[in-house]
């Protein structure tokens, strides 16, 4: 079975820094997309960029580039999203999700993990 | 970037209801268009890719069509677990991708 469980809630300060995971199982991780999406509270969802666990490739969307890092152990099936420095408005609910390939949309997704950030 | 523009924000409808939701690119993404459902407290749901694919085990009454900048999901006989939100995206490139806002679609 195809699983993605991400780590748990986490509550910071402005400024502090923040690592959250995403761990995969029940599929070869190293071949599948792991894409991370933002919902604020109350909103949509916004693209937040996606890694290639078999070689690193990143891409970022304009909006979260060089505010946050996207990386990946394969040793662990572990995806990560950090921040060196975190603002009160990245209080969110974060999910990370596999993307098949090319044609396929985002087809499993971890449960969420709850960021709070207080200035 | 391109920009999804979704239509309506939030829809009334009955169960037996035959719903529409629209989304509309601000620039081709060909058929790279998906789907998704979102319950409160829950993670998104893929229903549809490109365009009109059907997710394995999502009921047949939802359909997705269009191309290019114009796209539509169908739900035709509205059931209860159906009141939901849900959005589309565009999935031109790996780099390209972004989120419609989102419809709420309540019960009437």
């Amino acid at each position: 079975e195809v699983q993605l469980v991400q780590s748990g809630t986490e509550v910071k300060k402005s400024g502090e820094s923040l690592k959250l995971s995403c761990k995969g199982s029940g599929y070869s991780f190293s071949h599948y997309w792991i894409g991370w999406v933002r919902q604020m509270p109350g909103e949509g969802l916004e693209w937040m960029g996606i890694i290639y666990p078999d070689d690193s490739d990143t891409r970022y969307s304009p909006s979260f580039r060089g505010h946050v890092t996207i990386s990946v152990d394969n040793s662990t099936s572990t995806a990560y999203l950090q921040w060196s420095s975190l603002e009160a408005s990245d209080t969110a609910i974060y999910y990370c999700a596999r993307r098949p390939g090319a044609a396929g949309g985002l087809d499993y997704w971890g449960q969420g993990t709850l960021g709070c950030v207080s200035s | 970037d391109i920009q999804m523009t979704q239509s309506p924000s939030t829809l009334s409808a009955s169960v037996g209801d035959r719903v529409t939701i629209t989304c509309r690119a601000s620039q081709t993404v060909s058929r790279w268009l998906a789907w998704y459902q979102q319950k409160p407290g829950k993670a998104p749901k893929l229903l549809i890719y490109e365009t009109s694919t059907l997710e394995t085990g999502v009921p047949s009454r939802f359909s997705g069509s269009g191309s290019g900048t114009e796209f539509i999901l169908t739900i035709n006989s509205l059931q209860p677990d159906d009141f939901a939100t849900y959005y589309c995206q565009q999935y031109s490139t790996y780099s390209s991708v972004t989120f419609g806002r989102g419809t709420k679609v309540e019960i009437k």
